[in-house]
C-alpha cells in the first residue's frame, strides 16, 4: 500500500507563475514532511520540511503548507524558474513507525517549467 | 565540501555475480541509508546503520546485504544479483533518525546482463 501518494506524474508552468505540487498521505502517524528535488543522473537534494505541528513552512521561494486533517500537504514556487524543472518527491516520517523512523516517498512529480 | 559520494556511478554485472557498491560520506552523520529506485518508483528503504547498529527492513531481500567498516563508509552487496535487482541504488546518511533530512548521494544505476 502506498502510503504517501503523489498523483500527478508531471506538471507543466510557464515560466514566472505558480508551481503548485501535491501530495497525500494515508499514515496518521507522520509527523515530519519533506520535499525533494532531484536532477537527472543526480541523487534527491533536500528542499524544504514541515513538522505537523505548523501548517505553514516559507523558504525563499518555497512554501510548504501542511493540512493535516484532510492529510495533504502542497509545495508552491512562487515564481517558477526554468532551473525548476526536476522531479519533486514528497517524503513523511513518524516517530511510532515501529521505531525506525524512515522515511516513506513518493513516486515523484516531474515538473518543467517553460521559458 | 561535506558531502556523499557514490562509487562507481555506473555498474554491470552478470546474473549471479556478486557485487558491491560503496558509499563514502565526510558529513560525520550517523546514520547511512541504502535505497533502492526502479524506474518512476519512489525510493524503497532496504536498511540502514545506527551508528553500528544495523536495521533491516522487514521486506528487503535476504540476497542485499550490507557492511560498515567506519564511520564514513559503508557498502551494499549483492549476493546473487537477479534481472529484477537492476535499480538506481541511493545511499544517504543523516544526523540522526527521525525529524532530520536526509542527504543523498548520486546513486550507482546497477544494470544486470
Amino acid at each position: 500500500d502506498q502510503q504517501v501518494k503523489q498523483n500527478s506524474p508531471s506538471l507543466s508552468v510557464q515560466e514566472g507563475r505558480i508551481s503548485i505540487l501535491n501530495c497525500d498521505y494515508t499514515n496518521s502517524m507522520f509527523d515530519y514532511f519533506l520535499w525533494y528535488k532531484k536532477y537527472p543522473a543526480e541523487g534527491p537534494t533536500f528542499l524544504i520540511s514541515i513538522s505537523s505541528i505548523k501548517d505553514k513552512n516559507e523558504d525563499g521561494r518555497f512554501t510548504v503548507f501542511l493540512n493535516k486533517s484532510a492529510k495533504h500537504l502542497s509545495l508552491h514556487i512562487v515564481p517558477s524558474q526554468p532551473g525548476d524543472s526536476a522531479v519533486y518527491f514528497c517524503a513523511a516520517s513518524g516517530t511510532n513507525q515501529g521505531g525506525s523512523e524512515k522515511l516513506v516517498f513518493g513516486k515523484g512529480t516531474k515538473l518543467t517549467v517553460n521559458p | 565540501d561535506a558531502m556523499v559520494i557514490q562509487n562507481p556511478r555506473y555498474q554491470v554485472t552478470q546474473f549471479g555475480k556478486p557485487v558491491t557498491l560503496s558509499c563514502s560520506q565526510t558529513l560525520n552523520h550517523n546514520v547511512m541509508y541504502w535505497y533502492q529506485q526502479k524506474s518512476s518508483q519512489a525510493p524503497k528503504l532496504l536498511f540502514h546503520y545506527y551508528d553500528k547498529d544495523f536495521n533491516n527492513e522487514a521486506d528487503t531481500p535476504d540476497n542485499f546485504q550490507s557492511r560498515r567498516p567506519n564511520t564514513s563508509f559503508c557498502f551494499l552487496d549483492i549476493r546473487s544479483p537477479g534481472l529484477g535487482d537492476a535499480a538506481m541504488y541511493l545511499c544517504a546518511t543523516s544526523t540522526r533518525l527521525g525529524l532530520q533530512p536526509q542527504h543523498f548521494g548520486d546513486g550507482t544505476r546497477l544494470s544486470i546482463l
